[in-house]
């Protein structure tokens, strides 16, 4: 399959902005997603971008899209201790077959 | 309310046993997926079907199977041949299974998962 990587673990402060970054080796991605999973739960779809956008922004949540470099990134303005979860970052070509990252751990700190 | 179930959430079985894990989806999606989630790991795909009476291998098949007899239903099976069993397993859907135009939209459900610990 795929390569997909996030890393693992990012804190932040209470009231900053997280960024969550991710990379991916498919240069034929059409969709990329950003999902949420909070703890011993299933996954949250919270965005996604087609492939021909460089941006999309949702309320608090900004993804950036670098297809050249294969870069992906979302985030998060005024996070909240609500916002503490692993967020997984997923691409598909095909649309029906995806691919996820590890995960990246987002502490926040109050 | 439409969505994925999973059941049991909790699931305890010992060595040697084999174990059958839940799905099932009011969503009308085609596509069905199970995943294994290990701390580190992310995601790793262990089968799916794209329709009814139909299931590929994924990534890490060996020591579990699968039916998909109905299209709601997507059930699971740990076999004793999995070495390492001991793990968190989410099944999703979507809505298609085939390959649709380039600028299909389709993203994956997920049901809330079972743990799953050998004893």
């Amino acid at each position: 399959g795929e390569d997909v990587e996030q890393s693992l673990f990012l804190s932040v402060r209470e009231g900053d902005s997280s960024v969550i970054n991710c990379t991916y080796t498919d240069s034929s991605s059409t969709y990329l997603y950003w999902y949420k999973q909070e703890p011993g739960a299933g996954l949250q779809l919270l965005t996604y971008i087609f492939s021909n956008m460089d941006m999309k922004q949702d309320q608090r949540l900004t993804v950036l899209l670098n297809k050249k470099d294969k870069h992906l990134s979302l985030r998060i303005a005024d996070t909240q201790t609500g916002d503490s979860a692993i967020y997984f970052c997923a691409e598909t070509s095909t649309g029906n077959q995806f691919y996820f990252g590890t995960g990246t751990s987002l502490t926040v700190i109050p | 309310d439409g969505g994925i179930t999973q059941s049991p959430k909790y699931l305890f079985r010992k060595e040697g046993q084999n174990v059958t894990l839940s799905c099932e989806q009011n969503l009308n999606h085609d596509a069905m997926y199970w995943y294994r989630q290990d701390p580190g790991q992310g995601l790793r795909l262990i089968y799916y079907s794209q329709i009814v009476n139909d299931f590929q291998k994924g990534d890490i098949a060996e020591g579990y199977s699968v039916s998909r007899e109905k299209k709601e239903s997507f059930p699971l099976t740990v076999t004793s041949a999995q070495k390492n069993p001991t793990a968190f397993y989410l099944c999703a859907s979507s809505i298609y299974g085939a390959r649709q135009g380039l600028s299909s939209y389709n993203e994956q459900f997920f049901g809330p998962g079972t743990r799953l610990t050998v004893l």
